[in-house]
């Protein structure tokens, strides 16, 4: 069974420190995700990995970065939390297509940051 | 833009009835889809993945395909209570390398 762990189920952190969100997965995927969930809003794509220190953009970059030293783990950081922030976070993993796409992806059990 | 559409519900089925589950996408290219479940507060989970017109059949699940009509729909048949969750679509893209995902169709099935 593919397995994705995410470091913590639930974080509370205060305006302006920096977070660091962790995310391994076991299955040699090349692929690695990083979304946000909010209510209304679906998931949302904030960077994605296709490969070992390789990183772009998803669809709200702003406010943090990634990191990917090793394949297994991918990390979110969030250099100054802000309220606005406060979300759950899913992490996912993927196989990777020849050239581009994803087969399925995996997802983590999230964390769940709040932010005051 | 990449768009993948889901009626977000709730749709609401008495217990043993089937319940029809649909999506729309707007990348012709496409060539993948998924569907996921999730349950309130946690993470969603693969259920079904269906790559070629027509349908796929596990179990109580059955993915249905029209690459054609731009349609993907997820039918559950003898719905249990337990089937009560969040459904999300996704597809993958003719470029790039994350899946795209509707915002889900709640489901409600009633004892």
């Amino acid at each position: 069974d593919v397995k994705v762990t995410q470091s913590s189920r639930y974080l509370v952190k205060r305006t302006g420190e920096k977070v660091f969100l962790e995310c391994v997965q076991d299955m040699d995927h090349e692929n690695m995700f990083w979304y946000r969930q909010d209510p209304g809003l679906g998931l949302r794509l904030i960077y994605f990995s296709y490969d070992v220190k390789m990183k772009e953009k998803g669809d709200i970059p702003e406010g943090y970065s990634v990191s990917r030293e090793k394949k297994e783990r991918f990390s979110l950081i969030l250099e100054s939390a802000s309220t606005n922030q406060t979300s759950m976070y899913l992490c996912a993993s993927s196989w990777g297509l020849a050239g581009a796409g994803s087969y399925e992806q995996y997802f983590g059990p999230g964390t769940r940051l709040t932010v005051t | 833009q990449k768009e993948v559409e889901q009626n977000s519900g709730p749709l609401s089925v008495p217990e043993g009835a089937i319940a029809s589950l649909n999506c729309t996408y707007s990348d012709r290219g496409s060539q993948s889809f998924f569907w996921y479940r999730q349950y309130s507060g946690k993470s969603p989970e693969l259920i079904m993945f269906i790559y070629s017109n027509g349908d796929k059949e596990d179990g109580r699940f059955t993915a249905q395909l029209n690459k054609a009509s731009q349609y993907v729909s997820l039918l559950i048949r003898d719905s249990q209570p337990s089937d009560s969750a969040t459904y999300l679509c996704a597809v993958n893209p003719s470029s790039g390398y994350a899946l795209n995902f509707g915002k889900g169709t709640s489901l409600l099935v009633t004892p």
